[in-house]
């Protein structure tokens, strides 16, 4: 099984700032990497999939990158609304798999 | 719109069963693979079972192998996931979502419906 270490656990932050996730797989799994965020008490929703596509509806201020083992998650600047959980998820090779998941918290 | 409802969930003892159903509606049920994916309590994601558009591909996580069946009726909109010999920690709640595309992400995803395993 593919094992998803995202990191930090935890981010602390202003709105406005800018920041970064992190996404390794413990083996390469190409371009087939999502992000979704989930917000307490809703479904997760899908923002990138295959590494660096923006789903429906997704702001530009969010967008992906990476390939292989490692990943990354960008918000260009923190709106209100984006302080959520935020899980990777692969599916290169059943089973299918997800992160645990960065926390992204105001400060 | 896209819009997928579950039902079913609610408390159940060690050993039982429980059907879950998730309506779907607002795109063509019958051109879509569709899954489960749960969540316990104050925890992560967890992918549970898939089946293909048509029904006849199905794959299951290890968790859920032998115990769980998924299935679909594409003539009504349907996704069920039956749950048998339940276990305290099969307790979370369960989500419907589509496949983007075969083995594709999860682009739509429920409300969700909470089972609770629990004598």
């Amino acid at each position: 099984e593919v094992v998803l270490t995202q990191s930090p656990a935890t981010l602390s932050l202003s709105p406005g700032e800018g920041t970064t996730l992190s996404c390794r797989a413990s083996q390469s799994v190409s371009s087939y990497l999502a992000w979704y965020q989930q917000k307490p008490g809703q479904a997760p929703r899908l923002l990138i999939y295959d590494a660096s596509n923006r789903a429906t509806g997704i702001p530009a201020r969010f967008s992906g990158s990476g390939s292989g083992t490692d990943f990354t998650l960008t918000i260009s600047s923190l709106e209100p609304e984006d302080f959520a959980v935020y899980y990777c998820q692969q599916r290169r090779i059943w089973p299918r798999t997800f992160g645990q998941g960065t926390k992204v918290e105001i400060k | 719109e896209v819009q997928l409802l579950e039902s079913g969930g609610g408390l159940v003892q060690p050993g039982g069963s429980l059907r879950l159903s998730c309506a779907a509606s607002g795109f063509t049920f019958s051109s879509y693979a569709m899954s489960w994916v749960r969540q316990a309590p104050g925890k992560g994601l967890e992918w549970v079972s898939t089946i293909s558009n048509s029904g006849s591909n199905t794959y299951y996580a290890d968790s859920g192998k032998g115990r769980f069946t998924i299935s679909r009726d594409n003539s009504k909109n349907t996704l069920d996931l039956q749950l048998n010999s339940l276990r305290a920690e099969d307790t979370a709640i369960y989500y419907c979502a589509r496949d983007r595309t075969w083995e594709g992400p999860f682009d739509y995803w429920g409300q969700g419906t909470l089972v609770t395993v629990s004598s």
